[in-house]
């Protein structure tokens, strides 16, 4: 199956500090690109879907300053986790799907864990 | 907004036995899709099974499969012959077009 990669898989910073977590489809270009948040013994819950070209859509409850996200290209989005604090320590990960078909399986990254200070 | 419930938020099963998790939804849609993802320790979310939900047949890949009831919005993963390697959080989805993930179930393997 297609390959998604993030990095880094882990990082810690100190509060205060911002964070980039990048997001590429290896073998495949992904018009949409989803990023998740997961807590210790939660589910994933959908932070923002990324487009490439535009805007980011974000769900209700994230900061859009807090969390930037930038799809610049086909294969390639980022969020910048800014002025982290304590409470932004969690697993993110991202996802993309192949193409614009709804019916296309969504690739997930492997995760990045994040730990601040 | 579509809402996934998995009621079971733990599970154990004898190796080689079989064990089923149970999957509810909630939508007013009727073209959607459906799947079961596996997230094993290592965190990497895996895909078990999907269904469509205009396809009546329940999907199949080797020892996993699905009992898909649309009029009933329920959607559950059958595992037959559990291995160790099937230890796992297992989550529910619920796709149109954007997804939705059931809160999980943890399955543990018995040796």
């Amino acid at each position: 199956g297609a390959v998604v990669s993030q990095h880094p898989s882990w990082v810690i910073c100190k509060s205060g500090t911002s964070v980039k977590i990048e997001c590429r489809s290896l073998d495949f270009q992904a018009t949409t690109m989803f990023w998740y948040r997961q807590f210790p013994k939660q589910s994933l819950m959908l932070m923002a879907t990324s487009n490439e070209g535009s805007k980011a859509t974000y769900e209700q409850g994230v900061e859009k300053d807090k969390f930037l996200i930038n799809h610049a290209s086909l294969t390639l989005s980022t969020l910048t986790v800014t002025s982290a604090h304590p409470e932004d320590s969690s697993f993110y990960i991202c996802s993309a799907i192949p193409g614009l078909a709804r019916n296309n399986e969504q690739f997930f990254g492997p995760g990045t864990r994040l730990t601040v200070l | 907004a579509q809402t996934v419930t998995q009621s079971q938020p733990e599970m154990s099963v004898q190796e080689a036995e079989t064990v089923t998790l149970s999957c509810t939804y909630d939508t007013s849609e009727s073209d959607y899709y459906l799947f079961w993802y596996k997230q094993p320790p290592s965190r990497q979310m895996i895909l078990v099974i999907r269904q469509e939900a205009y396809k009546q047949q329940n999907a199949t890949e080797n020892r996993f499969s699905v009992n898909f009831q649309k009029a009933a919005k329920s959607f559950s993963l059958k595992i037959s012959d559990s291995q160790l390697g099937d230890a796992a959080m297992y989550f529910c989805a619920y796709r149109s077009p954007d997804i939705t993930f059931g809160t999980g179930t943890r399955l543990t393997i018995i040796p």
